[in-house]
């Protein structure tokens, strides 16, 4: 099955911690994205990467830090700089030069919480 | 900057009723997309419809469809004989036509509840 897997689906960080979270495409997407997500509000960029080996800041990257090292991973390390990481995160992912709407496709989600 | 505002936090709708939910953006280009994202409790972000700013036609997907005024920068959805499965968040947000990295600019969301 085709498809984007986060892990894990809870994450517990103790103050002080590096945590990393786990994104993993099978769908030959190009572009990968993640995005954070507070109680009852939308979603905000954090970072992107449309190529290996390159990635660009989103909204709201203070505090975190990625790397795309193969098409099919985008790992997000939320560092001790962040001082508020508690919040459900996803990442997304689409296809580039397609000619059409490269419309983005959503995995599952990882909730991290602070101890 | 684009911002995308959603006016009603929540709504809810008898079962087999119609509902609409508000949408607006504010931008300075002519060409982009706006999509409807539905994020029901197990907050699987799933893509509900698409439309494409340069399209006059509004789109439609089955009980779904928009209503898209360029002018007033309005893309309303229409969720019609509601189901309990469309009990969900629903997010509207734009896409630049072509810009790097495709990013998505989010609403904040409307929370609908269909009752049976």
């Amino acid at each position: 099955d085709g498809g984007i897997t986060q892990s894990p689906k809870y994450l517990f960080r103790k103050e002080g911690q590096n945590v990393t979270l786990s994104c993993e495409q099978n769908l030959n997407h190009d572009a990968m994205y993640w995005y954070r997500q507070d109680p009852g509000q939308g979603l905000r960029l954090i970072y992107y990467s449309q190529i290996v080996n390159d990635f660009q800041k989103g909204d709201i990257a203070e505090g975190y830090s990625v790397s795309r090292e193969k098409k099919e991973s985008f790992p997000l390390t939320v560092t001790s700089a962040q001082k508020n990481p508690t919040a459900f995160y996803l990442c997304a992912s689409n296809p580039l030069g397609t000619g059409g709407v490269e419309t983005q496709y959503f995995g599952p989600g990882t909730r991290l919480l602070v101890l | 900057a684009q911002t995308v505002t959603q006016s009603q936090p929540e709504m809810s709708v008898q079962e087999a009723e119609t509902v609409t939910l508000s949408c607006t953006y504010d931008t300075s280009e002519s060409n982009y997309y706006l999509f409807w994202y539905k994020q029901p409790p197990s907050r699987q972000m799933i893509l509900v419809i698409r439309q494409e700013a340069y399209k006059q036609q509004n789109a439609t997907e089955n009980r779904f469809s928009v209503n898209f005024q360029k002018a007033a920068k309005s893309f309303s959805l229409k969720i019609s004989d509601s189901q309990l499965g469309d009990t969900a968040m629903y997010f509207c947000a734009f896409m630049k036509l072509k810009a790097a990295g495709n990013k998505l600019t989010f609403g904040g969301g409307t929370r609908v509840l269909v009752k049976p």
